[in-house]
Formats: structure tokens, sequence, C-alpha cells
């Protein structure tokens, strides 16, 4: 079963408008990370938050973590057409090494 | 990343057939991963394997099997394809030292007929 669930399911922006999606996930955790996905091909690691952070950056991207919800926030600003893509939250479990992810975010930036 | 290779890239079969994938990595990573990806549904680990001895199952094997060949190559069988094993088959690879930060491998797209 999948540990992590983003919401929303999809998101439609306009280019230069912040895009915001959240991750809600069950177990305690090591870290979380955030993925991108473009259309048909691998993953690619965006940023990694430790249990014990409530908040990183990375260029354009923030997340947040609040360990008492369950639950991270990636954020990316300034949004382009490039961003367009999918966005995976993945959760490494405080007494596993194996990462479980959701099932993503679908953003579409529009020029 | 072009770090991690998939071959082949794209496959159509049939019902029946022994079908095999393979991964090869330059990273030096000694942690190697297969998924499948279903729409709306993510990543689901079938199997993995933190050393070239060690092989473990994940959430959804039956029907699966792998090989470590070399810290390098990682493959996955499908010993007689049936037609809900037609997906999106990703391979990844990470380092114990870095959280676990996972790469992944462009990605092969399996039908069965």
């Amino acid at each position: 079963s999948q540990q992590g669930e983003e919401d929303p399911q999809a998101l439609s922006i306009q280019e230069g408008e912040n895009a915001t999606m959240n991750c809600s996930y069950k177990t305690s955790i090591n870290n979380l990370q955030w993925y991108r996905q473009n259309s048909g091909r691998g993953l690619v690691h965006l940023i990694l938050i430790r249990s014990n952070e409530r908040e990183k950056h990375s260029g354009r991207l923030r997340v947040t973590l609040d360990t008492s919800k369950k639950s991270s926030s990636l954020l990316i600003t300034a949004s382009r057409a490039a961003d367009t893509a999918s966005y995976f939250c993945a959760t490494a479990p405080s007494n596993d090494y194996k990462l479980s992810f959701g099932a993503g975010t679908t953003v579409t930036v529009r020029a | 990343d072009a770090d991690v290779t998939q071959t082949p890239r794209n496959r159509i079969t049939k019902t029946g057939k022994r079908i095999m994938l393979e991964c090869s990595q330059t990273k030096g990573h000694d942690r190697m991963y297969w998924y499948r990806q279903d729409p709306g549904l993510g990543l689901r680990l079938i199997y993995y394997s933190f050393d070239v001895k060690d092989i473990n199952k994940g959430e959804i094997s039956d029907g699966y099997s792998v090989s470590r060949q070399a810290q390098a190559k990682f493959s996955l069988s499908l010993e007689s394809a049936i037609p809900n094993q037609t997906a999106l088959y990703f391979c990844a690879t990470s380092d114990q030292l870095r959280n676990n930060e996972q790469f992944f491998g462009p990605g092969t797209r399996l039908t069965v007929l």
C-alpha cells in the first residue's frame, strides 16, 4: 500500500503563478523526498527534507514538513512552462530503507 | 539519468511469453530497485537488492523474478507475461550514504497482448 498521498491530483496554473501541492503520510519517517516526472520519463529527485527539519528551499522550490500532522507541502514559485510535470512525494519510514511513493500531482503550466 | 540505463525502452509481447528487462548503472551504487508505474497508482516496488547477494520482494512481486548479476546490473523477468503486467517499468539505484535518494532510469514501456 502507498504511504503517501498527494493533493490535488491535478493542478493547472498560469505561467508566473505559484503552484502548491500537498502530501500526507501514515507512519513515522526518517525523511520525505519530492520527485518530478516529465511525461513518460524517469523520476528526478528534487529535494529531501529530514524529519527534524521544518522547511527547506532549493531555487524556486520550498518544502515544508509537519510531522505532527504527517504532512508536507511543495511550493513552486514563479512557475514556468518547463515545470509542467507530475510531482511525487516519497517517504522513507523510520524502520525501513525503502521509499514509498504517492500517486502524484500532475501540474500543467499554461503559457 | 544517463547513469542508469534500461533495455529495451519499449516492448510489445504476447501472453505467456518470457520477458527480461535489464538495468545497468555506472553510479557505483550498492542498492537497486525495480518499480512498475500504472496510471493513477504512482510507483509500486516489485523487487529490490541492497547488494549482489541480496534479493528482496517488494509490494507486488508475484509473477516477477530478478537477478543481480553484478553490482552494476539488475534484471527483471516476467516468466509468463499476462496482460495486466502492461505498465511502465523503472529501475532505480541509491547509495546508503545519501539518505536513500534514488536515481531512476528512463523506463521500459511494456505491453502484453
